[in-house]
């Protein structure tokens, strides 16, 4: 079956960087996009970025645009999220999600990691 | 603040039917993105419940259904149930900022 397992919860000091990753298996990696989305306590969701696991490219939101970078190893079937100089409102549950084929003009993410949180505070 | 507005809290009895309004704009629903609909059970990942305004992905109950029209876009929950209690979520595409944006999010509460 299709899962995504991403690794556990950070806690890092303002102005630190994370790196959070993201392992696909029962499906073919480098078909899929996969994209990233955080979700602050108690608030809703935020799209972050997405990266083609097939050539590496990436796009980012302009938000966070120059803090975070995306990469995938094609050989362990992983995805990553860095971000760098964290601050307090970084602190967020950080979700990777793949994205589903047909049926939508809008791309819609059908498989969702169970989440890293990410606590920033000094 | 969120680009696609939802009410934050909506409810019904057991058995009744509830609507959730997802509006937008002419830059992303009125262009013609097709709009997503997702449930959130709390401390859990957000599960896919509709994509492309209509559709079910396997395993999902026909209890939900997806409509679009203008700028806006709707899920409906006909025969509410204990565990639909949960936060819903739209999600689109808006051609203006080229990003991938959601909704404000719907409480949905079974009395």
């Amino acid at each position: 079956q299709i899962q995504l397992v991403q690794s556990g919860a950070e806690v890092k000091k303002p102005g630190a960087s994370v790196k959070v990753s993201c392992e696909a298996s029962g499906y073919i990696f480098t078909n899929y996009y996969m994209h990233w989305v955080r979700q602050a306590p108690g608030q809703g969701l935020e799209w972050m970025g997405m990266i083609n696991p097939s050539g590496g490219s990436t796009s980012y939101a302009q938000r966070i645009q120059g803090r975070v970078t995306m990469t995938r190893d094609t050989s362990t079937r992983t995805v990553y999220m860095e971000l760098s100089s964290l601050r307090s409102e970084d602190t967020a549950v950080y979700y990777c999600a793949r994205v589903g084929t047909g049926g939508s003009r809008t791309e819609y993410f059908d498989y969702w990691g169970q989440g890293t949180l990410v606590t920033v505070s000094s | 603040q969120s680009v696609l507005t939802q009410p934050p809290s909506v409810s019904g009895a057991p058995g009744q039917r509830v609507t959730i309004s997802c509006a937008g704009s002419s830059s992303n629903i009125g262009a013609g993105s097709d709009v997503n609909w997702y449930q959130q059970l709390p401390g859990t990942a957000p599960k896919l419940l509709i994509y492309g305004n209509i559709n079910r992905p396997s395993g999902v109950p026909d209890r939900f259904s997806g409509s679009k029209s203008g700028t806006s876009a709707s899920l409906a929950i006909n025969g509410l149930q204990a565990e639909d209690e949960a936060e819903y979520y739209c999600q689109s595409y808006d051609s203006l900022t080229g990003l991938f944006v959601f909704g404000s999010g719907t409480t949905v509460t079974v009395l």
